[in-house]
């Protein structure tokens, strides 16, 4: 069965520095977004992303992020300069279009750990 | 701004009980999702409700869907031990449009299934 997949599993990483999390989507899929839940919270979304460029982002999702799909098939997040906050589990979920033209069920993928100390 | 609330938080049952976690959100949707979450693993999809009246059902899971009321329930029948997981519902507001799929997730309900 097809699945999102994830690099890596488990970043750490020193304040201030940038960081680049890596999404391989499911193949037919055109919808892409990452969210992210920090530790024993709720999952909360950041940005969507669809036909090359952002479709909606969250107050969370500021300068310091940036999304892109670089080749056409990985999908990345980028943080410029990582804060203490930014320590969570980033996941990224992609989508295909459903019936009536709404986007399908979202797949999510395993996760990246990230702690930022 | 939408909001979604779960109820309860936190539930402890014994294996062969039933009940029954509730997802109430402040806003019309489109579309409601329950997500199932093992610890330290990701959101695997169990339902999708489109419409008002709606329901699914998966082994000893079954949820619904009411749109006037703003509610869906995520029902558990005769709990066994497997189920323990936290169970988030999530929500789409109603957009009408492919970029509007946002997924608005409550605060998730830790269920604990004791033999």
């Amino acid at each position: 069965e097809p699945e999102v997949t994830q690099t890596p599993s488990h970043q750490v990483t020193q304040m201030g520095q940038e960081v680049i999390l890596r999404c391989v989507p499911i193949s037919n899929h055109l919808y892409f977004y990452w969210y992210r839940q920090i530790l024993g919270q709720k999952v909360e979304f950041l940005v969507s992303f669809y036909n090359n460029e952002i479709s909606e982002k969250s107050e969370i999702f500021d300068d310091q992020f940036s999304v892109e799909r670089p080749d056409g098939s990985n999908f990345t997040l980028k943080i410029r300069s990582t804060k203490l906050e930014d320590s969570a589990m980033y996941f990224c979920a992609t989508a295909g279009l459903g019936r009536l033209y709404f986007t399908d069920t979202q797949y999510f993928g395993p996760g990246t750990r990230l702690t930022v100390l | 701004e939408l909001k979604v609330e779960q109820n309860p938080l936190f539930l402890s049952m014994q294996e062969g009980k039933n009940y029954t976690i509730y997802c109430n959100y402040s806003t019309t949707s489109d579309r409601l999702y329950w997500y199932r979450q093992d610890p330290g693993k990701s959101l695997e999809s169990l339902f999708v409700l489109l419409s008002n009246g709606a329901v699914k059902q998966e082994g000893r899971l079954m949820a619904s869907l009411d749109t006037k009321a703003r509610l869906s329930t995520l029902h558990i029948t005769a709990a066994v031990h497997d189920l323990s997981a936290t169970y988030f519902c999530a929500v789409v507001l109603s957009l009408g449009e492919t970029s509007g799929s946002r997924l608005t997730f409550g605060e998730g309900t830790q269920l604990t299934v004791n033999p």
